[in-house]
């Protein structure tokens, strides 16, 4: 149980594209999910917080024109990279809160803007 | 200010031998507590976690972990390491109101396992 999903795993854009990616919870609800970057050899930095049927929280730094959020049902939270630039490549992972307890992770998306 | 701190960046221990990966926190009260391993590429898989009682907790691939408060530290252990050991491990911290909300992770500590 737990299983967190992330689609597409890798996705290679041009400069000045949009990119969606997508996570669900595939085996249960989640309320709230959270998007994290991850740079080589780094830890995890929490970009936002999304909650279902409201809007997402953002942190410090990130800007939410350029990183939009939606999580329209229980299961699927989307983020959406607008205008990429090479400097928003990255790995992107997901989580989502399990019975308020957990956070569990999904597999990660590589993205690479040329 | 809150903060999760995993002194050792790179840790190499001999395959068959005891591990003990390091995390201490900062913070007014006791948080939330758990461990995460990431393979290359992958995302985080969760291997144990402390809310509260039994200061000792048990967790997934052998893998244990103990909270001390007097020392706000969570030591990750295992007493014999196998080479599929071989990964990523962040110790995470929760804050929230609730028992999730936002984590606050370490920087990590690289494992390498020698034959």
């Amino acid at each position: 149980g737990a299983v967190v999903s992330q689609h597409p795993s890798w996705v290679i854009c041009k400069s000045g594209t949009s990119v969606k990616i997508e996570c669900r919870s595939l085996d249960f609800q989640a309320t709230t999910m959270f998007w994290y970057r991850q740079f080589p050899k780094q830890s995890l930095m929490l970009m936002a917080t999304s909650n279902e049927g409201s809007k997402a929280t953002y942190e410090q730094g990130v800007e939410k024109d350029k990183f939009l959020i939606n999580h329209a049902s229980l299961t699927l939270s989307t983020l959406t990279v607008t205008s990429a630039h090479p400097e928003d490549s990255s790995f992107y992972i997901c989580s989502a809160d399990f019975e308020g307890e957990t956070q569990y992770f999904g597999p990660g998306t590589r993205l690479t803007v040329l | 200010a809150q903060s999760v701190t995993q002194p050792d960046i790179h840790i190499t221990v001999s395959e068959g031998a005891s591990l003990e990966l390091r995390c201490n926190y900062s913070y007014g009260a006791t948080p939330y507590l758990f461990w995460y391993v990431q393979s290359p590429g992958q995302g985080l898989q969760l291997l144990l976690k402390y809310f509260s009682g039994d200061t000792l907790v048990q967790g997934i691939k052998g893998f244990e972990a103990e909270f001390k408060r007097s020392q706000s530290s969570f030591n990750l252990r295992k007493p014999s390491v196998h080479w599929s050991d071989a990964a990523e491990y962040f110790c995470a911290v929760g804050f929230g109101s609730s028992n999730t909300g936002k984590l606050i992770f370490g920087q990590g500590t690289t494992l390498q396992v020698k034959p």
